[in-house]
């Protein structure tokens, strides 16, 4: 399997501008979620998803960042108009989920190699 | 408010010199303890879950035990290419969320 794919691996940008953040979660996975890493913050979940549908986002920082999952293969995160303080590395996670309303309790989240973003 | 604190920030040890990393949390009901391993420039490595008090598991020369406030992950006999930073995360009750301590960054010396 070829895990969670995330891209661009870089991103270097302009304050102002839009930056479109990447994911592939793992084939079969019904999961996703999106962290932001920092130094001062440690690993922080901005917004996750099950079944392509947005279950908690109180993690976004502000209106400036949206995330979608058009179908269980994708899924973007962006940030417009991007800022120096969003300078992070991003990852993004999938896992599985058991149906109907019980949740799975034990799913271990597996991680893509992150995008680390630099706005100037 | 769910927290994580994870101790020490950082550790140097000896290759073969034994230790342990602590992970203090207060959640508001506790579904699984989580240990990930994170290599400098890649994502969070997953190594173990923990689902209740008394529970132990292993993993070559790691193993991660869990009480009721926290959890410590003992490493025997390290090598150089355990040097990592060790995450440690809960998931509290009815939530699918993790929620991260900052890390322990972890140096074996040859």
């Amino acid at each position: 399997d070829a895990g969670v794919i995330q891209s661009p691996r870089h991103e270097v940008t302009e304050m102002g501008q839009e930056v479109t953040l990447r994911c592939k979660p793992i084939s079969g996975h019904n999961s996703l979620f999106w962290y932001r890493q920092t130094m001062m913050r440690g690993l922080e979940l901005l917004i996750y998803f099950n079944n392509n549908v947005p279950i908690d986002d109180s993690g976004m920082p502000e209106d400036r960042f949206s995330a979608k999952m058009p179908n269980a293969s994708f899924s973007t995160l962006k940030i417009q108009p991007s800022e120096p303080r969003d300078s992070a590395v991003y990852f993004c996670a999938s896992s599985t989920r058991g149906l109907g309303v019980q949740l799975f309790p034990y799913n271990e989240q597996f991680f893509g190699p992150g995008t680390r973003l630099t706005v100037l | 408010e769910d927290q994580v604190t994870q101790s020490p920030e950082a550790l140097r040890l000896q290759e073969g010199e034994s230790s342990s990393l602590n992970c203090s949390y207060t959640v508001s009901g506790l579904r699984g303890l989580f240990w990930y391993r994170q290599d400098p420039g890649k994502g969070p490595e997953f190594l173990f879950t923990l689902y209740s008090a008394g529970e132990e598991k292993e993993k070559e020369r790691l193993k991660a035990t869990l009480t009721k406030k926290e959890s410590f992950l003992h490493i025997t006999a390290p090598k150089p290419e355990d040097s990592a930073t060790y995450l440690c995360a809960v998931q509290p009750q009815g939530a699918q969320k993790l929620v991260f301590g900052q890390g322990t960054r972890l140096t074996i010396n040859p």
